[in-house]
C-alpha cells in the first residue's frame, strides 16, 4: 500500500525559509516521477514542482522559480522541497504526490495527507 | 499555460440523480503520437488529499466505483457521477498533464439538495 508521510510545515515570517518533506513507501521510490502540489486557504489546488525519477529533471511553476528547490534521496525514499523567500501567497496545505512515470509525465495517481504552510507576520 | 475551465462552480442534486461536471481545457490535451488524451479528474473532501478517479479522460482507476465515467477528447471533458450516492458529496477537480506547468480547474463542489 501505498504511503506519502509530508512533514515540516508551521507557521514562518515572510521572507524565511522553510524545508519540507516527504517520506515515501509501498512502491518502487526510485522508479517514479514526484510532485508537490498546494492548496491556498478559499482557492483550488496549484501544482508546484516535479522532479524526475533519477533527480536529473526539475520543472517549476513561475511563481516559485528561484525560490523552491526540490529534491530526492532515493536511498532514503524522501522527497524534499526547500521554500526560501516566503511570500503570505506562498501560504496553504503542501501535498507530495506520487506519478508513476520516471519522467513525471502522467497524471498523479497517489498523495500524501499534506502539511499545512502558513506565511505570517 | 493550459488554463482548465469547470463549470458549474457548484450544484446540489438529489440522491440517485445523474451529475455532470464540464471541463474544458485552453488548448488541446490530445497527444497525437499516442492518442490519449492528458487529462485526470479527482475527488476532494474536507480535510482529506485529492483522490485520483480517472485518468486519461476515461480510465476509472482500481476500486472506484462504476457509478463515475469520463468522457471527451481534445479540449473538451466530463465527468458524469450516475446514481449520486451521500459519499459522493465533495469538491471535483479535473486536471492536465500534457506539459507544464501542470494545471487544474478551479473545482465543482457537489452538495445534496
Amino acid at each position: 500500500q501505498v504511503h506519502l508521510v509530508e512533514s515540516g510545515g508551521g507557521v514562518v515570517q515572510p521572507g524565511r525559509s522553510l524545508r519540507l518533506s516527504c517520506v515515501a513507501s509501498g512502491f518502487n521510490f526510485s522508479n517514479c516521477g514526484l510532485h508537490w502540489v498546494r492548496l491556498a486557504p478559499g482557492k483550488g489546488l496549484e501544482w508546484v514542482a516535479l522532479i524526475s525519477s533519477d533527480g536529473t529533471n526539475e520543472y517549476y511553476t513561475d511563481s516559485v522559480k528561484g525560490r523552491f528547490t526540490i529534491s530526492r534521496d532515493n536511498s532514503n525514499n524522501t522527497l524534499s522541497l526547500e521554500m526560501s523567500s516566503l511570500r503570505v501567497e506562498d501560504t496553504g496545505v503542501y501535498y507530495c504526490a506520487k506519478d508513476p512515470s520516471p519522467s513525471g509525465d502522467t497524471t498523479l495517481d497517489s498523495w500524501g495527507q499534506g502539511t499545512l504552510v502558513t506565511v505570517s507576520s | 499555460d493550459i488554463v482548465m475551465t469547470q463549470s458549474p462552480d457548484s450544484l446540489a442534486v438529489s440522491l440517485g440523480e445523474r451529475v455532470t461536471i464540464n471541463c474544458k481545457s485552453s488548448q488541446s490535451v490530445l497527444y497525437s503520437s499516442n492518442d490519449n488524451n492528458y487529462l485526470s479528474w479527482y475527488q476532494q473532501k474536507p480535510g482529506q488529499p485529492p483522490k485520483l478517479l480517472i485518468s486519461w479522460a476515461s480510465t476509472r482507476e482500481s476500486g472506484v466505483p462504476d457509478r463515475f465515467s469520463g468522457s471527451g477528447s481534445g479540449t473538451d471533458f466530463a465527468l458524469t457521477i450516475s446514481n449520486l450516492q451521500a459519499e459522493d458529496v465533495a469538491l471535483y477537480y479535473c486536471h492536465q498533464y500534457y506539459t507544464t506547468p501542470l494545471t487544474f480547474g478551479g473545482g465543482t463542489k457537489v452538495e445534496l439538495k
